[in-house]
């Protein structure tokens, strides 16, 4: 069984420009997660999908950033126009249920970006 | 804020056994304790959970004290490809969707 995927693995652009990230979820998994870590911190929660619905975007920074899930299999985050404290690595989780605490988050090996 | 507090870093000699300590005092009746680790350059991957109960998979124990204010992840033989930080998260039932709440870690490093 294929895990969560992410693409693209790193990605280097100039502040004010667009990135888009993508991830692919386990197979069958409802539940959608985005984190990230920005340079010497901790992994912090951005959002939270259930199918194609947000359930939870506590964790946005700002409106620069755009999380979809159309049909709700994969999931795009857009960063537009990108600052430099956004350089940092992505990471993408999904899991089947969220109601419930035993429910397990595999997460993606995850998206390096790098504003310049 | 992570409701959790683990030592920085930790050190342990290839094959013997590393125990990763976590306060957890304000631990909720409904809290689960996780445990996750991130090699380096990967993503976090999950080891193991639990309640009240203590657990073991085929990477870990998990020891929960009576009270549940604190925890012990072991890993019973480590090699040098455990070298990464562990974090120890407190999890609630229906916790607010579902997010994990990281804190700093503990560094773990496997030495030969």
């Amino acid at each position: 069984e294929a895990g969560v995927t992410q693409f693209p693995s790193h990605s280097v652009i100039e502040k004010g420009q667009t990135v888009t990230l993508r991830c692919d979820p386990i197979s069958g998994h409802d539940n959608l997660y985005w984190y990230r870590r920005v340079m010497g911190k901790e992994i912090k929660f951005l959002l939270h999908f259930v199918k194609e619905s947000k359930q939870d975007e506590s964790g946005m920074p700002n409106n620069r950033f755009l999380a979809e899930r159309t049909g709700g299999t994969y999931s795009t985050l857009k960063v537009q126009p990108a600052e430099l404290e956004d350089s940092g690595v992505y990471f993408c989780a999904s899991s089947q249920e969220s109601n419930s605490a035993t429910d397990t988050q595999y997460f993606g090996p995850g998206t390096r970006l790098t504003v310049l | 804020d992570a409701k959790t507090t683990q030592p920085p870093s930790m050190d342990c000699a290839e094959g013997r056994a590393a125990n990763l300590p976590c306060n957890h005092s304000t631990i909720s009746g409904n809290e689960y304790v996780y445990w996750y680790r991130q090699i380096h350059s990967q993503g976090p991957q999950y080891i193991i959970h639990g309640l009240k109960n203590n657990e073991t998979n085929e990477m870990a124990s998990l020891i929960i004290t009576e009270d549940r204010k604190s925890s012990t992840l072991i890993l019973p033989h480590a090699t040098l490809r455990d070298t990464a930080v562990y974090y120890c998260i407190v999890r609630a039932y229906y916790n607010q969707g579902g997010k994990l709440i990281f804190g700093q870690g503990t560094e773990l490093s496997v030495k030969p």
